[in-house]
């Protein structure tokens, strides 16, 4: 039973490229978040999906910054026109449900350079 | 704003002792508390989590609690051993229209020495 998947593992972008991260959940599992980790600082949420649906993005950058789960498929992070500051760790989470005993799963992240 | 802190910072220890970690949240309206460790360069391994209603959780050699009223909790880890060795996190979970977000602390760093 395969963990929380997460690719690239290492992600080189030019300044103006975009960046595409994707995660693929638990088996099963139908709620996913993703979380930021700049250098020197904690993890900060920056969004929670279900299936087609975003359910919080009160973390999430108000521009460049996209993400979706769509029916088939993993969940993507977009960065459009990436620029040295969005050099980060990028981790997504899966859990199964909704419960207060419902532990988040976490990926091994991506991190992303932008040079 | 649920704000987390975690004391302290770092934290060496030779092989063998106990060892507490604390950490600390402004909002007591928690639904639940997880602890992680972060390995360097690696993602996050679940290691505890303890509902909003419960006040202790123990796996193996760790032993967590929570006192929400204080908001406060500690891991505890008995006989360290080397490979305990990392970034331990704690992250709050918040429920109502919060539900799903985890608000971390900037971690404690432990190495235990051979």
């Amino acid at each position: 039973n395969a963990g929380v998947m997460q690719n690239p593992r290492h992600l080189v972008r030019r300044r103006g490229q975009e960046a595409r991260l994707r995660c693929s959940p638990v088996k099963g599992h139908s709620h996913v978040y993703w979380y930021r980790q700049l250098p020197e600082e904690g993890l900060k949420f920056m969004v929670y999906l279900q299936k087609e649906n975003i359910i919080d993005e009160s973390g999430m950058p108000k521009e460049r910054f996209s993400a979706e789960f769509p029916k088939e498929g993993p969940s993507i992070l977009r960065i459009q026109q990436v620029v040295r500051g969005d050099s980060a760790a990028y981790f997504c989470a899966s859990s199964p449900g909704a419960g207060q005993n419902t532990e988040a799963f976490f990926g091994q992240g991506t991190r992303l350079t932008v040079v | 704003k649920q704000e987390v802190t975690q004391i302290p910072a770092a934290l060496s220890v030779p092989e063998g002792e106990n060892l507490v970690l604390n950490c600390s949240f402004t909002d007591s309206a928690i639904y639940n508390l997880q602890w992680f460790r972060q390995d360097p360069g690696k993602g996050l391994t679940s290691l505890l989590l303890i509902q909003s209603s419960q006040r202790e959780q123990t796996s193996g050699r760790l032993n967590a609690s929570l006192d929400k009223s204080s908001g406060r909790s500690t891991l505890y880890i008995a006989a360290s051993q080397p490979g305990d060795s990392a970034t331990y996190l704690c992250a709050v979970g918040a429920g109502g229209t919060s539900y799903g977000k985890l608000t971390f602390g900037q971690g404690t760093i432990l190495t235990v020495h051979p």
